[in-house]
């Protein structure tokens, strides 16, 4: 059982193009989440979903979308990546959104916009 | 301020220390708090769940003491395999999702 798969592992990308972030848990969980890791600033919240279909906005959203087609994926896309948004991505899942939840966590995605 | 709030350390304590690392948070009405461990250029993985009346997992300890709104973390009897970040979690809340993370406490153990 792999748990949360994230791809690609690193990426460096010139600014102003588009990058989406791939996520795929096996664990049949509901939640699922894409958080930003950065020096300093701890995990921060960019969007999460409740269950397939449904997404919402955390707390550094904007520049990023997502979609929920269905229960597994989770993409992650930058429509114009900017060098403010070089990071660590880290894709996450929980049985469902209730907050005693354990996450589990992917690999992460080591993003770098030049 | 910030919501959650950890010492960032690094904490440098010898084989066999006790360490005690506290976050403190500002949500009065956080409901849930855990304790994350995540080790050097890796994921974050949970370490401890934190109860109201506090729970043991072998040599770790973890605290809630919602008067003063700080969580604790005491390791006890330290291993090399110990060395990491520990990250404070809280969650809940008013105002929509609300999972926090702290910034992270490094312990660094020594031989």
């Amino acid at each position: 059982i792999a748990g949360i798969t994230q791809a690609p592992t690193s990426q460096i990308l010139a600014a102003g193009r588009r990058m989406t972030l791939r996520c795929t848990q096996d664990m049949r969980h509901n939640a699922m989440y894409w958080y930003r890791q950065d020096l300093g600033l701890g995990l921060r919240l960019i969007h999460y979903s409740n269950t397939a279909g449904t997404t919402g906005k955390g707390e550094v959203p904007d520049g990023y979308s997502v979609s929920r087609a269905n229960t597994d994926d989770f993409p992650l896309t930058l429509a114009s990546a900017v060098p403010s948004q070089t990071s660590v991505y880290f894709c996450a899942s929980s049985e469902n959104s209730d907050i005693y939840n354990e996450q589990f966590f992917g690999p992460g995605t080591r993003l770098t916009v030049l | 301020r910030k919501e959650v709030e950890q010492d960032p350390g690094p904490f440098n304590v010898p084989e066999g220390a006790t360490v005690a690392f506290n976050c403190t948070y500002s949500n009065s009405a956080s409901q849930s708090f855990f304790w994350y461990r995540q080790d050097c250029r890796k994921e974050p993985k949970l370490l401890m769940s934190v109860y109201s009346s506090g729970n043991e997992d072998g040599r770790f300890t973890a605290q809630l003491n919602r008067a003063s709104q700080y969580i604790s973390l005491l390791i006890r009897d330290s291993k090399l395999s110990d060395s990491a970040t520990y990250l404070c979690v809280v969650n809940g809340g008013t105002g929509g999702f609300k999972t926090i993370f702290g910034a992270g406490t490094r312990l660094f153990v020594k031989a």
